[in-house]
């Protein structure tokens, strides 16, 4: 699976938007761009995934560049409880076998 | 959705000895998944849970040291043998529903502390 690059860490206001950053410029044509996070000792939680299209859920937005080799995940409103451990993470479904690979993540703080 | 629970949710055993760590899905998936996550660290990927088969396993993870058992859809076993300080983790099984770019859901891991 191609790598991706985020910001050890970022903070954030509560209430205000986020936009988390990921690099992944050998991305291939056939991997789907995935964002999960991990919260204070809980396992990782999905978040979003996308191919080409910017993408929405009740979570957050996910904005896909043109040429694909960078996206940010956007919190709109911050909360106390978004801190989290942030991973964007390339998956390759055209012959893997599904599992993620985990990079460092990046670690976001939300101040009140 | 999955919902996923690993028992016990922590131990501390002495060295030397082994523990087997249970991983429940409430419905069958197709494709369930061990990791480790060493203090402050990311997670790295043990091995991929085969039904009714041998698990693959990732470079520098053995079936000797972490043997796994799927006996069904539903659940699956990790077992870290022979443990030592080095092995003090927290384990997360994993579970995705269907082969494509489906989410994966994790549980809430197994917090191990070897003396």
């Amino acid at each position: 699976d191609a790598k991706t690059t985020q910001p050890n860490s970022m903070e954030s206001n509560e209430e205000e938007p986020v936009h988390l950053p990921c690099n992944h410029s050998t991305i291939s044509g056939t991997d789907y761009i995935h964002w999960y996070r991990q919260l204070p000792s809980q396992g990782p939680e999905y978040v979003i995934h996308g191919l080409t299209s910017n993408v929405n859920n009740r979570m957050a937005s996910l904005a896909i560049a043109e040429d694909r080799k960078s996206s940010t995940l956007i919190l709109h409103r911050a909360t106390l409880r978004d801190a989290a451990v942030y991973y964007c993470i390339l998956r390759d479904w055209g012959g893997s076998q599904g599992n993620l690979i985990f990079g460092k993540g990046t670690k976001l703080s939300v101040k009140p | 959705s999955a919902v996923i629970s690993q028992k016990p949710s922590r131990d501390i055993c002495q060295r030397g000895t082994s523990l087997t760590i249970q991983c429940q899905v409430d419905s069958q998936v197709t494709m369930m998944f061990w990791y480790r996550q060493q203090p402050g660290q990311s997670l790295t990927l043990i091995a991929t849970a085969n039904q009714g088969s041998e698990a693959t396993y990732e470079s520098g993870f053995v079936i000797d040291k972490f043997p796994i058992s799927r006996p069904n859809l539903t659940f699956s076993t990790l077992t870290v043998s022979n443990m030592s300080p080095e092995d003090s983790s927290i384990y997360l099984c994993s579970a995705a529903l269907a082969g494509g770019p489906e989410t994966q859901y994790f549980g809430p891991g197994t917090r191990l502390l070897v003396l």
